[in-house]
């Protein structure tokens, strides 16, 4: 089965850092582009970054640059978002998703991740 | 950055009712376009990419159209499991954007 599993949300203070990870089976991980999205409790969806199969490309959103780092492990399947100087703003359910390039969309999502930034 | 807005922000329909949300980018982005739907508390699910097609197993009632700047999903014979948030996402270099969703609800 083709599968996203999100870990490492939790509750921290304004300006820590938390490092989330999405562990991917059932595919060949190393074949797609990978991208976390968020959503704010009751709020829309807003795409964070992405990155390039080997690591070679990589994109942030304008709110999330110089603060946010994606990486990835190929030979482990797993994409990894480390957030640092963290805001109240940032509180969302984090989202990793598979991109497909001829459909240019996520067409596999994992469960998501809880992020609470609160003092 | 090109702005995606998605009307209306709230409908109310009835079972057997045809629906149709639209999407409105704020530049041309050819078909580079996609639909999500998403229940409360889970994660989207991949409905409609490239503006109109289909993807695997989701059910032929649902449809998308257009390109340049406008785009319309459209939802044929409402079934209880369609009431649901619905978003579209724009695709344009290598940035995203998602419409700020509509929410579908039983009239």
């Amino acid at each position: 089965e083709v599968q996203l599993v999100e870990s490492g949300g939790g509750l921290v203070k304004p300006g820590g850092s938390l490092r989330l990870s999405c562990a991917a089976s059932g595919f060949t991980f190393s074949s797609y582009s990978m991208n976390w999205v968020r959503q704010p409790p009751g709020k829309g969806l807003e795409w964070v970054s992405s990155i390039s199969t080997s690591s070679s490309y990589i994109y942030y959103a304008d709110s999330m640059k110089g603060r946010f780092t994606i990486s990835r492990d190929n030979a482990n399947n797993s994409l990894y978002l480390q957030m640092n100087s963290l805001r109240v703003e940032d509180t969302a359910v984090y989202y990793c998703a598979r991109f497909v390039g001829g459909y240019s969309a996520f067409d596999i999502w994992g469960q998501g991740t809880m992020v609470t930034v609160s003092s | 950055d090109i702005q995606m807005t998605q009307s209306p922000s709230t409908l109310s329909a009835s079972v057997g009712d045809t629906v149709t949300i639209t999407c409105r980018a704020s530049q041309s982005i050819s078909s580079w376009l996609a639909w999500y739907q998403q229940k409360p508390g889970k994660a989207p699910k991949l409905l409609i990419y490239k503006a109109s097609s289909l993807e695997n197993g989701v059910p032929s009632r649902f449809s998308g159209s257009g390109s340049g700047t406008e785009f319309t999903l459209t939802i044929s014979s409402l079934q209880p499991d369609d009431f649901a948030t619905y978003f579209c996402q724009q695709y344009n270099t290598y940035l995203y954007t998602f419409g700020q969703g509509t929410k579908l609800e039983i009239k």
